[in-house]
């Protein structure tokens, strides 16, 4: 069965500094796409980034940059620069292609990130 | 703006008060989802409509319905909320593919009195 880990339940960084989210994942199917999700305080979950098992170039957007590794089933989330905004819980999931009709994503704990002035 | 609505955002209703969260979008997506998430918990899918086909998840309860009227809404119905049942409620749309993105409405929080 499919599981993703994230082990960092909080972090606490001061702005400005960077911050590296860790994701490990398992999965036993060969297409798999993997997701990253924000959700501040106000609830909603804001979609990030998708990426699928076959495209591992690292991606950057802005101050997020993603590093994906096949090798060590990992998907890593940096933030460069943080700003107190990007206060929130950072979920990590992951979908995989086999699941019958629609997605089913499989959650992360989530990572609690808390960015002081 | 495309989107997912969701109302109302904050619902309170007593124990045992049937209550009815509303889901809508304009994104023409062919699946809703609901999530119930409570405090520090990822989310946790309790059904999901893939165009007319209700798909229910193995363990959730019985106290929880849903109906998809048309392709823009759907509903969660609570039948006897308990004061376990309040809790965030998150609806999500997707298009049809088991690897497409999954869009959130800014969620329900429900309180039960």
């Amino acid at each position: 069965a499919q599981k993703v880990t994230q082990a960092q339940t909080e972090i606490s960084v001061v702005e400005k500094e960077d911050v590296t989210l860790d994701c490990v994942y398992e999965t036993r199917d060969t297409t798999y796409y993997l997701f990253w999700y924000k959700q501040p305080p106000s609830g909603e979950l804001v979609f990030l980034i998708r990426r699928n098992s076959f495209d591992e170039q690292n991606e950057i957007s802005g101050r997020y940059s993603w590093n994906f590794q096949k090798s060590t089933s990992s998907f890593n989330f940096t933030i460069t620069a943080s700003q107190v905004v990007d206060s929130a819980v950072y979920f990590c999931a992951l979908s995989e292609r086999n699941t019958g009709t629609a997605s089913k994503l499989t959650f992360g704990t989530g990572t609690r990130l808390q960015v002081t002035l | 703006d495309a989107m997912v609505i969701q109302n109302p955002r904050y619902q309170v209703t007593q124990f045992g008060k049937p209550v009815t969260l509303s889901c809508s979008q304009t994104l023409n997506h062919n699946v809703m989802y609901w999530y119930q998430q409570k405090s520090s918990q990822a989310p946790k899918l309790l059904f999901h409509y893939y165009d007319k086909d209700f798909n229910n998840e193995a363990d959730t309860p019985d106290n929880f319905q849903s109906r998809r009227p048309n392709t823009s809404f759907c509903f969660l119905d609570i039948r006897s909320p308990g004061l376990g049942d309040a809790a965030m409620y998150l609806c999500a749309t997707s298009w049809r593919q088991p690897t497409d993105t999954q869009y959130f409405g800014p969620g329900t929080r429900l309180t039960v009195l």
